[in-house]
């Protein structure tokens, strides 16, 4: 069974700062993953997918990697601004399972101005 | 113009009662799920639809019962609610019937309270 984990579970910084959001999957045969941002009391907006054929990608100040061989991924933020303040998730489908999208826990995200 | 629109957006009901939440996008996706958000902020996927049939039914209790009267609409009907039911449910769509290369599109979500 697919679990996915988000490291850390809550990070504050100041502005300005670059950070990393990791996450990892107990089955690392990903074929797909997407990161999603969700702000209070909304839906969740994606932002970054990579695809099977893709390692990362990149939107702006977001740049989003996969590595395959072990299941993991990051969400790097450059320059992080007080507007990106959220929990971010990420969510993955696994390589020859199920089409579903399996979900983190999330990282609560707080850029302070 | 709201993509994915999902109502009511708070609903808060009696345990035993039957409620349903209404969702509807305007993307002209062919796919459309229900996702459930519980306290520990863990997203679950329930259903989904592709073009009006079922696809995935993800070992939900039958109280829940998707209904898609077309490809732009799926409605979620709970009968008999329980305390446990209280969460956020997540209406979401997609382009093709696999997630796997299409960005999925959520709405805001409704806060489900049973007490």
């Amino acid at each position: 069974k697919q679990e996915v984990t988000q490291i850390p579970a809550a990070l504050s910084v100041p502005e300005g700062e670059n950070l990393v959001l990791n996450c990892s999957f107990t089955d690392s045969a990903i074929y797909n993953l997407q990161w999603f941002r969700q702000d209070p009391g909304k839906g969740l907006t994606s932002l970054l997918l990579i695809q099977s054929s893709q390692r990362e990608q990149t939107s702006g100040r977001l740049n989003a990697s996969l590595d395959k061989s072990s299941g993991r991924s990051t969400l790097y933020i450059a320059a992080s601004q007080p507007g990106d303040s959220a929990t971010y998730l990420c969510a993955g489908i696994t390589q020859g399972g199920s089409e579903k999208l399996v979900f983190g826990k999330g990282t609560k995200l707080t850029v302070n101005p | 113009d709201t993509a994915v629109s999902q109502t009511p957006k708070y609903l808060v009901t009696q345990m035993g009662n039957d409620k349903s939440i209404k969702c509807e996008q305007n993307l002209g996706h062919d796919t459309m799920y229900w996702y459930k958000q519980d306290s520990k902020k863990f997203l679950k996927i329930m259903f989904s639809y592709n073009n009006k049939e079922l696809i995935i039914n993800e070992t939900v209790p039958n109280r829940f019962s998707p209904k898609s009267p077309d490809k732009a609409h799926l409605n979620l009907h709970i009968n008999s609610l329980e305390l446990g039911d209280s969460a956020v449910y997540f209406c979401a769509s997609s382009q093709w019937d696999r997630v796997t290369n299409e960005k999925l599109f959520f709405g805001s979500g409704t806060q489900l309270s049973v007490l």
